[in-house]
């Protein structure tokens, strides 16, 4: 079974500071890896995936994330943050074989709220 | 494009009670999926279904009852609300495992 661990529930941080939001998985199977990011009162957006190819990958509001798979983790960064990205950010896999449908289920970590203060 | 509905957004039930929370997608996707979120507790599966007549249980099913008789629809029935059950209802929608989800705007339930 796959679980995915964020390692910081809170994080604060002033405008225009850099952030890392940190995630590690565990799988015994190649993964998909998703970051997801939730505004207050509003369903869940992709924000950046990794499937295969490069390890980094970037999203097109500044953030990166970069896939490391000896230390299997997914952190994500921004170098410098704005008020508008004060939300909730969660870590997501999926497996990358499909074991009786296995491919298509997502899990995800118990999300980090980042604020970003003027 | 209208993507993932839920309907309602909000609802209020007595202890008991029954209801069906609503799900729709236009996109023809094969897999969707019922979400709960709790304070601390980030998402987790209820049911889960890979296609029209298939459903399968996830992390937290007791309570909760679903079918799939199309591709647009999955509603989520529960069959005697709880006030364990209070929490915020989000239902996703994916095509293959390399794909991401696409989620509704979720249902808040609260159970009284």
């Amino acid at each position: 079974a796959q679980s995915v661990t964020q390692l910081d529930s809170q994080v604060p941080v002033f405008e225009e500071a850099p952030v890392e939001l940190r995630c590690n998985y565990s799988s015994s199977v190649s993964v998909y890896l998703f970051w997801y990011v939730q505004y207050p009162n509003q369903g869940l957006q992709l924000l950046l995936k990794y499937l295969s190819g490069s390890t980094l990958v970037e999203s097109i509001n500044g953030f990166e994330a970069e896939f490391n798979k000896s230390q299997t983790s997914f952190h994500l960064r921004k170098p410098s943050v704005h008020i508008s990205d004060t939300a909730e950010y969660f870590c997501a896999v999926s497996e990358g074989v499909n074991r009786g449908g296995s491919n298509y289920k997502l899990t995800f970590g118990k999300g980090t709220l980042l604020t970003v203060n003027p | 494009n209208a993507g993932v509905t839920q309907t309602p957004k909000f609802q209020v039930l007595k202890t008991g009670q029954s209801m069906t929370l609503q799900c729709a997608q236009d996109m023809n996707h094969e897999y969707m999926s019922w979400y709960r979120q709790d304070p601390g507790m980030g998402l987790r599966l209820i049911h889960y279904s890979v296609g029209a007549g298939i459903t399968d249980q996830g992390e937290v099913p007791n309570g909760y009852n679903v079918s799939r008789s199309t591709t647009e629809d999955f509603p989520l029935r529960l069959l005697s609300a709880a006030p364990s059950q209070t929490s915020v209802y989000f239902c996703a929608s994916k095509r293959t495992g390399r794909t991401e989800a696409f989620f509704g705007q979720g249902t808040r339930l609260t159970v009284v």
